[in-house]
């Protein structure tokens, strides 16, 4: 069963800093990985979606890498800003036993302080 | 723009009574859709598998008879909670991916407030 995890849960930095979220699954035959954004009490904001061929996405700041391999994927914010405030939810499709599925991560909550 | 509609956004009802919410698949059809359940700082658990022309699937600890789930159509997909309880307040989110190496799109959610 695929299981997926995230580190940090929770994660506090001062403006303008550089900051990397991890997060990691257990069957390493997924489909493709997705990072999400969510506002509180808020739906989901896709960032970037990553292939299993691929090693890494960017869209302007964001910049996520994925070694499937090892079942691992970061997702790196280059100059936070206080707007990025938000959770961060890793989110894996596919699996040996998962097929289409999309499993999420717990989701790492980020603060960035002005 | 969307591709993926869900409905209502938001809902209060009283315990006992059911409450339907429906996703709809706008730009494409969907022949499988997954149904989530997020309860607060928590993150978004896998309830059921719905699949057109089939029962759905559901994952394990969630009671397929209190959440009825109908694949209505190619691009509809409806979840009812029946028999409301407070504990069933949560945030409950769809989703349809249109093909397996495609991302998945989500609806917006419906926040459901049993009381």
């Amino acid at each position: 069963k695929q299981e997926v995890t995230q580190i940090p849960a929770a994660l506090s930095v001062p403006e303008g800093e550089n900051l990397v979220l991890n997060c990691s699954f257990t069957d390493s035959a997924i489909y493709n990985l997705q990072w999400f954004r969510q506002d509180p009490g808020k739906g989901l904001t896709s960032l970037l979606l990553i292939q299993s061929s691929q090693r890494e996405q960017t869209s302007g700041r964001l910049n996520a890498s994925l070694d499937k391999s090892s079942g691992r994927s970061t997702l790196y914010i280059a100059a936070s800003q206080p707007g990025d405030s938000a959770t961060y939810l890793c989110a894996v499709r596919g699996g040996e036993t998962s097929y289409d599925k999309v499993i999420f991560g717990p989701g790492t909550s980020l603060s960035v302080i002005p | 723009g969307a591709v993926v509609s869900q409905h209502p956004s938001w809902v209060i009802c009283k315990s006992g009574t059911s409450v339907k919410i429906e996703c709809r698949s706008l730009d494409f059809q969907a022949t499988t859709m997954f149904w989530y359940r997020q309860f607060p700082k928590q993150s978004l658990m896998l309830m059921a598998t719905s699949n057109e022309g089939s029962k759905a699937t559901y994952e394990q600890g969630v009671e397929k008879d209190k959440f009825l789930i109908n694949h209505a159509s190619l691009t509809l997909s409806t979840l009812t909670v029946t028999s409301a309880h407070p504990e069933d307040s949560s945030f409950y989110i769809c989703s349809a991916p249109s093909r397996w190496d495609t991302e998945a799109f989500f609806g917006q959610g419906t926040r459901l407030t049993v009381v």
